[in-house]
């Protein structure tokens, strides 16, 4: 059982539409990040939510952590190519005393000319 | 300034064989983190090492997987003997040391990638 539990695991869609993933779980997280994956590297973090309720926009990248911080969402407005690939969410459990993530399966992301 | 470093990229073994992969960590990181990331799964946490010392290895397999970081700069994930479960990518990641509960920024190496045949 997936602590954190990324939906859809697939998406492919054209260049220029929107879409969401989802990060969803039944515990509370002091923290969640989100890191984007290309084949062949590491992941590279894009942001870090920690108060629940918060919004932050990078690019055409919209990130929200949910107000009881169990859950997120990425949104991408006017895919392009080059969002292509394997978005993952990433939290810290609250009371964790250091660092440590736990990531979810991750989405992979297929935006097509 | 450079990224983590590990060698190396790619390697294939036999079930039963020994591997072990190299990890340089981003200079001044203190913290380093070895996962496993099995195909279509995000990554796990092996390990988190705090300078020289284990912060904690709760899901590293310890009957076959060792690790260990001399002189809280360069590290090493060793696998003997492995088994066919093993083939995934093995990522280092480094931070900074910040105080709880700020959530620190984690710096990942392109990964190696193991397949056990």
């Amino acid at each position: 059982t997936q602590l954190l539990e990324q939906s859809p695991q697939f998406l492919s869609i054209q260049e220029g539409e929107n879409l969401t993933v989802y990060c969803n779980s039944s515990s509370v997280f002091s923290s969640l990040q989100w890191y984007r994956q290309e084949p062949g590297e590491g992941p590279v973090l894009l942001v870090t939510v920690v108060t629940g309720g918060e919004v932050k926009k990078l690019k055409r990248l919209t990130f929200q952590f949910g107000d009881a911080r169990k859950d997120s969402s990425l949104h991408i407005t006017a895919a392009q190519p080059g969002d292509t690939g394997l978005y993952l969410c990433a939290g810290v459990l609250g009371g964790t005393s250091y660092g440590k993530l736990t990531f979810g399966q991750g989405t992979i992301l297929t935006v097509h000319p | 300034e450079a990224g983590v470093a590990q060698s190396p990229r790619y390697k294939i073994i036999e079930k039963r064989q020994s591997v072990a992969f190299w990890c340089n960590p981003i200079s001044g990181h203190a913290t380093l983190y070895w996962y496993q990331q099995i195909l279509g799964q995000g990554p796990k946490l092996l390990i988190q090492f705090q300078n020289n010392g284990v912060v904690d290895d709760s899901q590293l397999p310890k009957d076959r997987f060792s690790a260990e970081r001399l002189k809280g700069v360069d590290s090493t994930l060793k696998i003997q003997p492995a088994k066919l479960e093993d083939s995934a990518v093995y990522l280092c990641a480094s931070s900074l040391q910040v105080p709880w509960p700020y959530q620190e920024t984690q710096y990942f190496g392109p990964g190696t990638r193991l397949l056990v045949l």
